[in-house]
């Protein structure tokens, strides 16, 4: 079965870490996404990475930076965590060309509170 | 600016009848659009797809149906079960070539009665 593995379901950090959200995926996809879910607001594209070593901004990138060393694995990084970022993340992927129709899979979420 | 719009948060519907979630959308130029299911502590599943150029995909009890001069975007579910209770987001794609960027609805909790 197709995998898109989110290292932690919970964190709790404080304001000012530094927090790595890690994401691996299983299927040589291509594409692979970064989202944060709130009530009302639906799903919010952070970054995105359609190669290795390749990334562009979303819609919210701002406070969050990323990285893609290898294919499979695409990392999310808050650089100083604020109250404000606690949310839901999820990590989707999906292969180059084909994500319109079959959709992205995701991750579990990790659900991060900054305290 | 939402550019993808699902006006009810919620809807209860008995076990057997038809559940029918709603979506809008602004942008004339969106490509597919697609829904999601998602339960707490999961992420989102792919249920459904629909090319801009169709107007009716089904699969099972599963059914969008695209109303492009009213930008409007309907899944239908017939019957409703108690599993179908979660929250559903349409999401739409722009016409670009290989990545592709959805753009998510705000969701609608749908709760199905036993």
């Amino acid at each position: 079965d197709v995998k898109v593995t989110q290292s932690s379901r919970y964190l709790v950090k404080r304001t000012g870490e530094k927090v790595f959200l890690e994401c691996v995926q299983d299927m040589d996809h291509e594409n692979m996404f970064w989202y944060r879910q709130d009530p009302g607001l639906g799903l919010r594209l952070i970054y995105f990475s359609y190669d290795v070593k390749m990334k562009e901004k979303g819609d919210i990138p701002e406070g969050y930076s990323v990285s893609r060393e290898k294919k499979e694995r695409f990392s999310l990084i808050l650089e100083s965590a604020s109250t404000n970022q606690t949310s839901m993340y999820l990590c989707a992927s999906s292969p180059h060309g084909q994500g319109a129709r079959y959709g992205y899979t995701f991750g579990s979420g990790t659900r991060l509170t900054v305290v | 600016d939402q550019q993808v719009k699902q006006n009810s948060p919620s809807l209860s519907v008995q076990e057997g009848r038809i559940s029918i979630l709603n979506c809008d959308y602004t942008n004339s130029m969106f490509d597919y659009f697609l829904w999601y299911k998602k339960y707490p502590a999961e992420g989102p599943t792919f249920l459904i797809s629909i090319s801009s150029i169709k107007d009716k995909n089904e699969d099972g009890r599963f059914t969008v149906f695209l109303n492009k001069s009213a930008k409007h975007l309907s899944l239908h579910i017939v019957p409703s079960q108690p599993g179908d209770s979660a929250v559903y987001f349409c999401a739409a794609t722009p016409p670009t070539s290989g990545t592709y960027k959805y753009i998510f609805g705000t969701g609608t909790r749908l709760k199905v009665l036993a």
